[in-house]
C-alpha cells in the first residue's frame, strides 16, 4: 500500500498555544486529504476534506477558524490547532487518496496519528 | 447521506478459530467498502477492501464478502492469531460526496 506519513507522533503543548501536525505522502500524489479526530474507544470523526490547493471543507461542528487546514501541494497537508485547551487534546489522524501516474485510487491511506494533549 | 452500522462491537475468540464482523450501509450507491485495522496508538492501517462489482474477495487469511441487494458485508479472519487483536473499522464511500463513513468499529480479541 501507500506511504502516508503524520508528525509528530504525539506533543503536549500549553494553553493558548497553536500546535502544527504535518501529513506527507511519500509515494504518491495525494490529491485529496482527510483529517480526522478520534476520541478514545470511538470511531474516526471526519473533520475536514481538502483538495490541492483548494479550500478545506469542513463538516458540521467543526471550528474552521480553529482547526486551520492547508493543502498547498500534492504531497503535504498541515493541520494547525490555534489557541488549543485542554478540550482540543484528541488523536488527529490524516488520510490521503491520490493517484500514482495516471492512475486514480480510490483507496486512502492513513497517517500513523498525533496524539495531542493539551495542559 | 451515506450511514454505517457495525457489530459486534466486541469479539473474543480462541486462537485458530475463526472470527466475522459484520456491516450495513444505506447509500445503494456505495461501491467501495475497505477494512482497516487499527493498533492501539496508530493510524488505521488498510488490510482488504472489495468494490461493488465483486461479491467476495480474499487475501490469504482475510476476506470480505458483499452483498449488494442486502448492503451488507462482512471481514472473515480464518485461523485467528494473538498479532490479529486489534480494532477493525469497516467503512463505505459515500457516492455523492467521496468520503469514507466509518463503522463505529469492532475489539477483537484472539486469546492464545
Amino acid at each position: 500500500g501507500a506511504v502516508v506519513s503524520q508528525h509528530p507522533s504525539w506533543v503536549i503543548c500549553k494553553s493558548g498555544t497553536s500546535v502544527k501536525i504535518e501529513c506527507r505522502s511519500l509515494d504518491f500524489q495525494a490529491t485529496t486529504m482527510f483529517w480526522y479526530r478520534q476520541f478514545p474507544k470511538q470511531s474516526l470523526m471526519l473533520m475536514a476534506t481538502s483538495n490541492e490547493g483548494s479550500k478545506a471543507t469542513y463538516e458540521q461542528g467543526v471550528e474552521k477558524d480553529k482547526f486551520l487546514i492547508n493543502h498547498a501541494s500534492l504531497t503535504l497537508s498541515t493541520l494547525t490547532v490555534t489557541s488549543a485547551h485542554p478540550e482540543d487534546s484528541s488523536f488527529y489522524i490524516c488520510s490521503a487518496r491520490g493517484r500514482r501516474g495516471t492512475f486514480m485510487n480510490t483507496e486512502a491511506f492513513f497517517g500513523q496519528g498525533t496524539r495531542l494533549t493539551v495542559v | 447521506g451515506e450511514n454505517v452500522e457495525q457489530h459486534p462491537s466486541t469479539l473474543s475468540v480462541q486462537e485458530g478459530d475463526s472470527a466475522v464482523i459484520k456491516c450495513t450501509y444505506s447509500d445503494s450507491a456505495s461501491n467501495y467498502f475497505p477494512w482497516y485495522k487499527q493498533e492501539l496508538g496508530k493510524g488505521p492501517q488498510l488490510i482488504i477492501d472489495i468494490r461493488s462489482n465483486v461479491g467476495e474477495k480474499k487475501d490469504q487469511r482475510i476476506a470480505v464478502t458483499l452483498n449488494k441487494t442486502a448492503k451488507h458485508f462482512s471481514l472473515h479472519i480464518t485461523e485467528t492469531q494473538p498479532e490479529d487483536s486489534a480494532v477493525y473499522f469497516c467503512a463505505a464511500i459515500e457516492s455523492n460526496t467521496g468520503k469514507l463513513i466509518f463503522g463505529q468499529g469492532t475489539t477483537l480479541q484472539v486469546k492464545p
